[in-house]
């Protein structure tokens, strides 16, 4: 049973330019949730995706927007990046099929911008 | 709205030893879920242990246990027979029930984390 993927592993980009980060949920969960963690911090919540739709969201500003596709994979971009966008970007899935619905994360990707 | 706190930035155990990772919360809701994830230095988030807070019990996964006192808002997890492995950094985590019409509950709050050592 594959977990939650996510894919590059390591990126670096420069101040300005555009990002966009991947994420496959684990097999069975139909919502997507997205976390920046900046070095030394707890993540932070960035929004959470199901049925193809932002559904909640964190304070993030509109640079960062996000897609989710039919078969529940997402898409996290963020448009001119700031140095300050430099941090590990964690995905989480989860399954909305009772009232626990515990999120499982990916390994996450790590974003330097210079 | 809802705040994770953890005061310990860091905790150092002898391997086989028991060691208690402090977390308290704020919150005014009467329901809702608390985690402790673990994140080893590959930065993958492992789910620890969950606990619901209508659950007077108190979870346990093998060697880790909490303790919920929902009085006081403190959640802590307990490591008995600390091993090599457990080195990692340790975040607690608050989320409120799930509300779909009105899209609410869906976000983890993080604590700062406690960074953990084990001694051989």
């Amino acid at each position: 049973d594959a977990g939650v993927t996510q894919s590059p592993t390591h990126l670096i980009k420069t101040r300005g330019q555009q990002v966009t980060l991947r994420c496959s949920p684990k097999s069975g969960h139909d919502t997507v949730s997205w976390y920046q963690q900046a070095l030394g911090q707890g993540p932070q919540f960035i929004f959470q995706y199901y049925e193809e739709e932002e559904r909640q969201r964190g304070n993030f500003p509109d640079r960062f927007s996000g897609h989710q596709f039919p078969n529940y994979s997402s898409e996290l971009n963020v448009n001119a990046l700031l140095l300050g966008d430099s941090a590990l970007y964690l995905c989480a899935s989860s399954s909305r099929d009772g009232r626990s619905e515990t999120q499982y994360f990916g390994p996450g990707t790590r974003l330097l911008v210079l | 709205a809802q705040t994770v706190t953890q005061s310990q930035p860091e905790m150092s155990v002898q391997e086989a030893e028991t060691v208690t990772l402090s977390c308290t919360y704020d919150t005014s809701e009467s329901d809702y879920y608390l985690f402790w994830y673990k994140q080893p230095p590959s930065r993958q988030m492992i789910l620890v242990i969950r606990q619901e807070a209508y659950k007077q019990q108190n979870a346990t996964e093998n060697r880790f246990s909490v303790n919920f006192q929902k009085a006081a808002k403190s959640f802590s997890l307990k490591i008995s027979d600390s091993q090599l492995g457990d080195a990692a950094m340790y975040f607690c985590a608050y989320r409120s029930p799930n509300n779909w019409i009105y899209n609410q509950g869906g976000k983890l709050i993080f604590g700062q984390g406690t960074e953990l050592s084990v001694k051989p």
